[in-house]
């Protein structure tokens, strides 16, 4: 079935080091593709999107690209920020069901 | 003006009580959501709306009803609440529900 594999967690990083967070997916077709955020005590925050094969999406610094013939959709950051600590979700838009499907979630920690 | 919101953000209850959980998005979208985020971060679809129509209905126990008076909103009651219904509850939207979702802050609901 369709499901989405992101890396587990926690990430422990140190201030201005680079980021990977990966993310797989099982879908049928080409589904739109997300990474939401999700800070402390708070809800889900889109961060970036992707919606055709070698689409680049980004945003404050995050970087992800839609690779079709790996079917990944990989987070980076070249240089993380204490307050990028969070739990980020890789996501797709299951067209069919027209709804979410979401990875496990990746706790990342940065320390000063 | 917030997009989406869903009141209340906690809710504490005893076991056995009905209890209801509202959401309300000014987006002017047609689609509606709820998630539930169990202890572990993971995030489940419940149901999903469009035009006030069901469109997902996953395997929850029949204790939980969704009611759509309008597109605008999505309520969700439970009755007969149970320990394993303590969970964090998402109420989203979006736009013909091939789009990213838009969530709210989530409520927070423990029984004991």
């Amino acid at each position: 079935g369709n499901s989405v594999t992101q890396m587990e967690g926690p990430v422990t990083l140190s201030e201005e080091a680079f980021l990977t967070i990966n993310c797989t997916y099982t879908a049928t077709g080409y589904p739109s593709l997300f990474w939401y955020v999700q800070y402390p005590g708070e809800g889900l925050q889109l961060l970036l999107k992707a919606t055709k094969a070698d689409d680049k999406g980004s945003n404050k610094g995050f970087e992800a690209t839609y690779r079709k013939e790996t079917t990944s959709f990989h987070l980076e950051k070249g240089s993380v920020q204490v307050s990028d600590s969070a739990v980020y979700f890789c996501a797709f838009m299951d067209t069919g069901r027209r709804a979410l499907t979401f990875g496990s979630g990746t706790r990342l920690q940065v320390q000063p | 003006d917030t997009a989406v919101s869903q009141t209340p953000k906690y809710l504490v209850t005893q076991m056995g009580n009905d209890k209801s959980i509202k959401c309300e998005q000014n987006l002017g979208h047609d689609t509606m959501y709820w998630y539930k985020q169990d202890s572990k971060k993971f995030l489940k679809i419940m149901f999903s709306y469009n035009n006030k129509e069901l469109i997902i209905n996953e395997t929850v126990p029949n204790r939980f009803s969704p009611k759509s008076p309008d597109k605008a909103h999505l309520n969700l009651h439970i009755n007969s609440l149970e320990l394993g219904d303590s969970a964090v509850y998402f109420c989203a939207s979006s736009h013909e529900g091939n789009t990213e979702a838009f969530f709210g802050q989530g409520t927070r609901l423990t029984v004991v």
